[in-house]
Formats: C-alpha cells, sequence, structure tokens
C-alpha cells in the first residue's frame, strides 16, 4: 500500500508570493493533518481535517488556509509568504482508535521562501 | 499554550551504551505518543501511551507514560548505529485526540 504522498518535495518561493501544496493520504484514512517544522524544531500543529470539514486548527495566521476533497486528499495554501515561513510542512493521515489516534507522515515539502 | 520539553536536545554515545530521553510538560495530556524522524522523511510513529504509568517495550526501547499523564520517558538499551535520528514525542490534547503537540526533539547520534 502507498503511503503519505506529498508535493512538491522542495520549492523556492520569493517573499510575498503565493504557494499551494499537496497530500494524498493512505487509501481508506479520512483525515489529514498538517503540521509546520522549523529547523531545529518539533512539528507544529497548522491544521485537521476529517470528511472535509475543518476539525482543528493550530495557532497560524490567516494566511495558512486549507481545504479537504472528497477523495480525502488535501490542499495547504499560503499567501504573502513570509522569511519566517521557510520549513518542512507535513502532511499526515490518520485512523482514529481506542490508544488515539495513529498519525503517519508523508515525506513532508521543504519550502525555502528567500 | 501546552509545552512539551525535551531533554537532552543533542546526545552522541558509543555502540551498546544505554540511554534516557525525558519528555515533560505542566499540562496533563489524554495519551502520548513517540516517534523518529530521519534527515528527509517524515516522522515515524514509535509507540502510543494512554493509562497513567504505562509501560510499553519494543525490542530494545522502553516508554513510559508518568502517573499523573503530564510527562513520559524512553529508554534505549544497547544503543545501535540504526537508533540514530530525531525522537519527538507528542501529546494528545485532552479535550480531544486530533491535535498532537509536538516537543522539542532529541537528536541523537550513536557511533559504531
Amino acid at each position: 500500500d502507498a503511503g503519505v504522498t506529498q508535493s512538491p518535495t522542495h520549492l523556492i518561493k520569493t517573499r510575498g508570493q503565493h504557494v499551494t501544496l499537496r497530500c494524498s493520504p493512505i487509501s481508506g484514512h479520512k483525515s489529514v493533518s498538517w503540521y509546520q517544522q522549523v529547523l531545529g524544531q518539533g512539528p507544529q500543529f497548522i491544521f485537521q481535517y476529517y470528511e472535509k470539514e475543518e476539525r482543528g486548527r493550530g495557532n497560524f495566521p490567516d494566511r495558512f488556509s486549507a481545504r479537504q476533497f472528497p477523495n480525502y486528499s488535501s490542499e495547504l495554501n499560503v499567501n504573502a509568504l513570509l522569511l519566517g515561513d521557510s520549513a518542512l510542512y507535513l502532511c499526515a493521515s490518520s485512523l482514529p482508535g481506542a490508544r488515539g489516534e495513529k498519525l503517519f507522515f508523508g515525506s513532508g515539502t521543504q519550502l525555502s521562501v528567500l | 499554550t501546552q509545552l512539551l520539553e525535551q531533554s537532552p536536545q543533542f546526545l552522541s554515545i558509543q555502540e551498546g551504551e544505554n540511554l534516557t530521553v525525558y519528555c515533560n510538560s505542566s499540562s496533563v495530556f489524554s495519551s502520548l505518543q513517540w516517534y523518529r524522524q530521519e534527515p528527509g522523511e517524515g516522522p515515524v510513529l514509535l509507540v502510543t501511551v494512554v493509562t497513567g504509568g504505562e509501560v510499553k517495550k519494543l525490542k530494545r526501547l522502553t516508554f513510559q507514560f508518568g502517573d499523573a499523564r503530564k510527562d513520559s520517558s524512553l529508554h534505549i538499551t544497547a544503543a545501535q548505529p540504526g537508533d540514530t535520528g530525531l525522537y519527538l514525542c507528542a501529546g494528545a490534547e485532552l479535550r480531544g485526540t486530533y491535535k498532537y503537540i509536538f516537543g522539542t526533539g532529541t537528536r541523537l547520534k550513536v557511533l559504531a
């Protein structure tokens, strides 16, 4: 079975531009989460979507938005890019369970803002 | 804001040594997970602990959840070079399990 796939793997943008990152979850997973991982730190929660509805949002500005499609794939959009948005953006799909959700992460999109 | 502090931040040890990584918070979590992340990859789930005081073993790795569900530890016995990586703990908020707060990470290097 294919794991979580993210595209593109690397991206270079300049300040003020817009970016769209894409994620395809593991087949059968209906929940997708997005995390931002700045170099040297742990991932920070941005959004979670379940059945196309936003189920949670982290402490990120409105420049960050996301959506989930009927096939459960997801897009993360970031407008008006800042230098500080440079990071590894991770997508995780998950299955609920009695012992909490198990997150399965993709390899991420490395975004560099110049 | 819930925070998870991990210690140590960096650890470099010789093959065969034992080590313990700590994950501490002032907040209570409904569950806590440990992940390992290698360069260029996303984190991979190692274990989930749910009950206060719970101990889980995964081969040479032993995970413990604190009695008050505020802290956790990861102990590795006889470390091997393949254990090298970034170890992350992640706590699920009490009011729901959909948001995970990740720790600051412990970067482990095991030298052959």
